[in-house]
């Protein structure tokens, strides 16, 4: 299986700032099946980034994605109160489709 | 307007089997492959596996081989999630989503919660 280890577990920032969230995988994932959702409690899981870098529709350009092989990462550029939810990668190049352990991010 | 709606919460007690239903809306549901994906209390997503409401071919998780069915029924549009041999590890909140061929899902039910409990 694709073990896929997000870091780190919890960030807490104020509005505003930025957000770094890394995803590292246990092999090398091809970017186009690499995904980024957030979720929120009581929410379905929302889809933000797909093939690592392409926003889903209606996603803010806040909202941005990087990497490749091993290494993704998602960015929140300007941090807003709503952007408060866990965060979760997921790569679906190899069964089973496997998701991250999650970042959760606090706004302060 | 897409949209994907699943049945009620259920409680069942251990080595039972429950099954969850969930019906798309907004789009030709043979185009798109249907996705479970579980959250435990305090847990992450976790992959279950998928079908293809076409030729109803499916995909699972090894982890649940032998107790999950997949299966769909075209007449009305529903896909649903069946799962046995029940035990408090299952208790969970149960999503479905759809995905276009080999892609990220994209749209999600609401979940539905199973409990397991005596």
């Amino acid at each position: 299986d694709t073990v896929l280890t997000q870091s780190p577990g919890t960030l807490s920032l104020s509005p505003g700032e930025r957000a770094i969230l890394s995803c590292r995988a246990s092999q090398s994932v091809t970017s186009v099946y690499l995904a980024w959702y957030q979720h929120k409690p009581g929410r379905a899981p929302r889809l933000l980034i797909y093939g690592a870098y392409s926003r889903a529709t209606g996603v803010p350009d806040r909202f941005s994605g990087s990497g490749s092989g091993t290494d993704f990462s998602l960015t929140i550029s300007r941090l807003e109160p709503e952007d408060s939810a866990v965060y979760y990668c997921q790569q679906f190049e190899s069964s089973p489709l496997t998701f991250g352990g999650g970042t959760k991010v606090e706004i302060k | 307007q897409v949209q994907l709606a699943q049945s009620g919460a259920e409680v069942k007690n251990p080595g039972a089997s429950v099954k969850v239903s969930c019906k798309p809306s907004g789009y030709a549901f043979s185009d798109f492959y249907i996705h479970w994906v579980r959250q435990a209390p305090g847990q992450g997503l976790e992959w279950m596996g998928w079908i293809n409401p076409k030729t109803g071919g499916t995909n699972y998780a090894q982890k649940f081989e032998g107790r999950v069915s997949l299966t769909r029924d075209t007449s009305i549009a529903a896909a649903y999630l069946g799962l046995s041999r029940l035990t408090s590890d299952d208790t969970a909140v149960y999503y479905c989503a759809r995905a276009f061929g080999r892609s990220s899902p994209d749209h999600w039910g609401q979940g539905t919660l199973v409990r397991v409990s005596s």
